[in-house]
């Protein structure tokens, strides 16, 4: 069974461009979730997507936006790009039937790095 | 919202040694589950091990093992006969109970270095 797949896996955009990132959930997995690695903040959850609607939505700016395809692949938006989103983005999978303590499945991430 | 805790950034082990990492937790919930994953440099989080707060026994899976100390709030990850592959980021998580899906806590991690 695939992975998780995350595209592209680097990308490099200067500060006031906008940035789409995409993940492919493991096949059958309708529960996909997004979080923020950087070395000052660590890991935090961007949102979470189920059935084309998004679940829950983490600290972040208006200015990161996702969503959900009816094939269950997402994809997450960052306008307006701050030196700040400099980051390795990773999202999740899971098989989203409600049991939280079921293990989600990451992807290799994408490396987003703002000049 | 639940807080868990990695006060090792970094630990060091010879191959094939033992090495135990720590994760202490926050949470007021009486049931509740943590995670264990490790992050090679490549950036994948990958699975590693999962602990219930009412399993009756410290969950094992191969190499890996939980010593499991709820009174303490600690889950502290034991790795037995470490390898070379085994140097990377280790991260405790707590799913949150609140959340529809599961999302994540995680702890800053501690960065596991093993030596030849």
């Amino acid at each position: 069974k695939a992975g998780v797949t995350q595209t592209p896996r680097y990308l490099i955009k200067t500060r006031g461009q906008q940035v789409t990132l995409s993940c492919s959930p493991i096949s059958g997995h309708r529960s996909v979730s997004w979080y923020q690695q950087t070395p000052g903040q660590g890991l935090q959850f961007l949102f979470e997507y189920f059935s084309e609607t998004q679940r829950n939505k983490g600290n972040f700016p208006g200015r990161f936006s996702g969503r959900q395809f009816s094939n269950s692949r997402s994809e997450m938006n960052v306008s307006t790009l701050e030196l700040g989103d400099s980051a390795l983005y990773l999202c999740a999978s899971s098989e989203g039937t409600g049991d939280i303590y079921q293990p989600q499945h990451f992807g290799d991430g994408t490396r987003l790095s703002i000049l | 919202a639940q807080k868990i805790t990695q006060t090792q950034p970094g630990m060091f082990v010879q191959e094939k040694e033992a090495v135990t990492l720590d994760c202490t937790y926050d949470t007021s919930d009486q049931s509740y589950g943590l995670f264990w994953y490790k992050q090679p440099s490549s950036g994948e989080m990958i699975f590693l091990i999962y602990q219930g707060s009412y399993d009756e026994q410290n969950a094992t899976e191969g190499r890996y093992s939980l010593n499991f100390q709820k009174a303490r709030k600690s889950a502290n990850l034991v790795i037995s006969a470490s390898q070379l592959g085994d140097s990377a980021m280790y991260f405790c998580a707590m799913p949150d109970r609140g959340s529809t899906l599961g999302r994540l806590y995680f702890g800053r991690g501690t960065q596991l270095t093993v030596w030849p």
